[in-house]
């Protein structure tokens, strides 16, 4: 299986502040890799498919880079609204297997 | 619009089964594969099997393998999971979600709204 490991597990920010969360992949897995949001108690939300490509709806401040096994989210200017747990999630092949999970918090 | 509805909350005792559905509108079921992902208290997202909804194809994870069926009903638009000889580390949200197959991505999209199951004695 793939492992999947973010860091950091979770960070204090302000609203406004550039966020950048990492995302490393046992092995490489080409552009398959995805970043969605959960809130508590909602079902999980896309925010980036393909490594960099923004799902539709979804705020241009989120951004998504990186290939092979190395991958990054970044928010750029943090909103209230964006408080909340991302995982990244390799799709390149089964089982598909998600990241640990970032908890992002208010400073 | 495209959506996902799960069953409702369960409780169940260890050695049991427990069943979740999922029912899908806004879009042609049997164009998509449909996965099911669970997440325990405190713990990450764990992927658990699909099922090609037109084909009836299903491919498991190893860890479940032997306890979970995924099943498909195309004239009702609904998917199924079946969980069996439950254990209290069963206990967990349970997920379902389409996979969307695009070129050099695929990805989960939507979900749906998740169904507690809970094993107690």
């Amino acid at each position: 299986d793939i492992q999947m490991t973010q860091s950091p597990s979770s960070l204090s920010a302000s609203v406004g502040d550039r966020v950048s969360i990492t995302c490393r992949a046992s092995q490489s897995i080409s552009s398959y890799l995805n970043w969605y949001q959960e809130k508590p108690g909602k079902a999980p939300k896309v925010l980036i498919y393909a490594t960099s490509s923004l799902q539709s709806g979804v705020p241009s401040r989120f951004n998504g880079s990186g290939s092979g096994a190395d991958f990054t989210l970044t928010i750029s200017s943090l909103q209230p609204e964006d408080f909340a747990t991302y995982y990244c999630q390799q799709s390149y092949t089964t089982p598909r297997t998600f990241g640990q999970g970032t908890k992002v918090e208010i400073k | 619009q495209v959506q996902l509805v799960q069953s409702g909350a369960e409780v169940k005792k260890p050695g049991a089964s427990v069943t979740v559905s999922c029912k899908a509108s806004g879009y042609s079921f049997t164009g998509y594969t449909l996965h099911w992902v669970r997440q325990a208290p405190g713990q990450r997202l764990e992927w658990m099997g699909w099922i090609d909804a037109g084909s009836g194809n299903t491919k498991y994870s190893q860890k479940f393998q032997g306890r979970v069926t995924i099943t498909r009903d195309t004239s009702a638009g609904t998917g199924y999971m079946v969980l069996s000889s439950l254990r209290f580390e069963d206990t967990a949200v349970y997920y379902c979600a389409r996979e969307l197959d695009r070129g050099l991505g695929r990805w989960f999209d939507p979900w749906g709204q998740g169904t507690l199951v809970t094993v107690s004695s």
